[in-house]
């Protein structure tokens, strides 16, 4: 079946941009994740949710982010008003289970480049 | 404070040459300890999930093991398509979220 899927795959934005990135985890998995992950680094945890609920946000830098899943599927994260330091990979993983002691599967990530 | 370290960074090995990659954590009620493989430009890929010391699994040319301070990743007889980068997480009370190490990156040449 079809794996996690992010778009898109590269955003190049202007500092002070808003920017919205999409993930669509494995059909039937209840859990989603979203990470970022710096180049020679591994994934860093952002967020978290169990169906539409949104479990553990504890890892969002700061208040500029924000995400959500209303309908227990698809997730938006988005970033307001970009800085620099924004400049990242970000990636989504999705469990079928509820719980982060359940494997997790990756996305390709989205490739942030704030100019 | 929890840590995940992974040792070494970086290894090179010829094609047949085994060599063990190692994770070591520091943290309190461990739940998972998981591998990743990570080829450039895409996502982690799922290897194993080790839940307990003394636990091993296989795959092909990986055998992963746990102890209660560690877990080993063993690669025997690799191959150039084994060159990737590694990664290992862990899941625990202690931090309530998966913590991954930095990864080690493994080249394999002909």
């Amino acid at each position: 079946g079809a794996g996690v899927s992010q778009s898109p795959r590269y955003k190049v934005t202007k500092r002070g941009q808003d920017v919205a990135l999409r993930c669509d985890p494995i059909s039937g998995h209840v859990s989603l994740y979203w990470y970022r992950q710096a180049l020679g680094q591994g994934p860093e945890f952002l967020t978290y949710f169990n169906y539409e609920a949104q479990q553990d946000k504890s890892g969002l830098p700061n208040d500029r982010f924000s995400a959500e899943r209303p309908e227990g599927s698809i997730s938006t994260l988005t970033i307001q008003r970009t800085e620099q330091r924004d400049s990242a990979m970000y990636r989504c993983a999705s469990s079928s289970g509820s719980g982060q002691q359940e494997t997790q599967y990756f996305g390709p990530g989205t490739r942030l480049l704030v100019l | 404070e929890d840590q995940v370290t992974q040792s070494p960074e970086a290894l090179r090995l010829q094609e047949g040459e085994s060599s063990s990659l190692n994770c070591s954590y520091t943290v309190s009620g461990l739940r998972g300890l998981f591998w990743y493989r990570q080829d450039p430009g895409k996502g982690p890929e799922f290897l194993f999930t080790l839940y307990s010391a003394g636990e091993e699994k296989e795959k092909e040319r990986l055998k992963a093991t746990l102890t209660k301070k560690e877990s080993f990743l063993h690669i025997t007889a690799p191959k150039p398509e084994d060159s990737a980068t590694y990664l290992c997480a862990v899941y625990s009370d202690s931090w309530g979220k998966l913590q991954f190490g930095a990864g080690t990156q493994v080249v394999v040449t002909p």
